[in-house]
């Protein structure tokens, strides 16, 4: 089982432009989730999508669009990144949207917005 | 709504001295607890969790964690350290229905 996938590993944007960042993962979890982390910031909810065919705000979402594709992918878009989404982008799953479950996650994508 | 404090930023340690790593947490209800260690350059991965029961849980590469109710902590312990637990550890909250609160991490350096 390869667990969580994303891609790309890394990505360097100039300021207005677009991208679609993809996860996904091969263990049956109902649920997914897109962090992003900024240093001494720890891990900040961007999206999450509770079950295949929902999805709902986290703490950070403006500035970003999510698709859940399947129930194996979830993916984030930057409609018109900006330098302040420079960041570590987290992908995680879990086995359901019920506490107690761990979240496995992905390697992470670095984006560097200029 | 819960919110998560790892009390130090940075722990410096040397290899073979045992280490504490503070987590405190905030909640009008019943929480689940987690430890996830982030190695450089990798995703988070599970050391262990609390879900109910007893309040010492054993994870994986030695790591220990006791939650205390009454305090309102997680703190994480190990006994003897290695150059190889040089990392930044998360300490986590979920609710029994919702989303995780993961606090600002903890870089543990390990010196030889």
């Amino acid at each position: 089982n390869a667990g969580v996938t994303q891609t790309p590993k890394f990505q360097v944007l100039k300021t207005g432009q677009s991208m679609t960042l993809q996860c996904a993962q091969d263990m049956n979890h109902n649920s997914m989730y897109w962090y992003r982390q900024d240093p001494g910031m720890g891990l900040r909810l961007i999206y999450y999508s509770a079950s295949e065919g929902t999805t709902d705000k986290g703490e950070v979402p403006n500035g970003y669009n999510v698709s859940r594709l399947n129930k194996r992918e979830f993916s984030l878009r930057l409609e018109s990144a900006a330098p302040s989404q420079t960041s570590v982008y987290f992908c995680a799953s879990s086995e359901t949207w019920q506490g107690g479950y761990e979240q496995y996650f992905g390697p992470g994508t670095r984006l560097t917005v200029t | 709504a819960q919110s998560v404090t790892q009390l130090d930023s940075q722990v410096p340690v040397f290899e073979e001295a045992p280490v504490e790593l503070r987590c405190n947490y905030s909640s009008s209800v019943s929480v689940y607890l987690f430890w996830y260690v982030q190695y450089p350059n990798q995703g988070l991965q599970l050391l262990l969790k609390y879900l109910s029961g007893s309040t010492l849980v054993k994870g994986i590469n030695g790591f220990e964690a006791e939650f205390n109710k009454s305090q309102t902590s997680f703190h994480l312990r190990k006994p003897s350290v290695h150059i190889s637990d040089t990392a930044e550890y998360f300490c986590a909250v979920t609710l029994n229905a919702g989303k995780s609160t993961f606090g600002d991490g903890t870089t543990l350096t390990v010196k030889p």
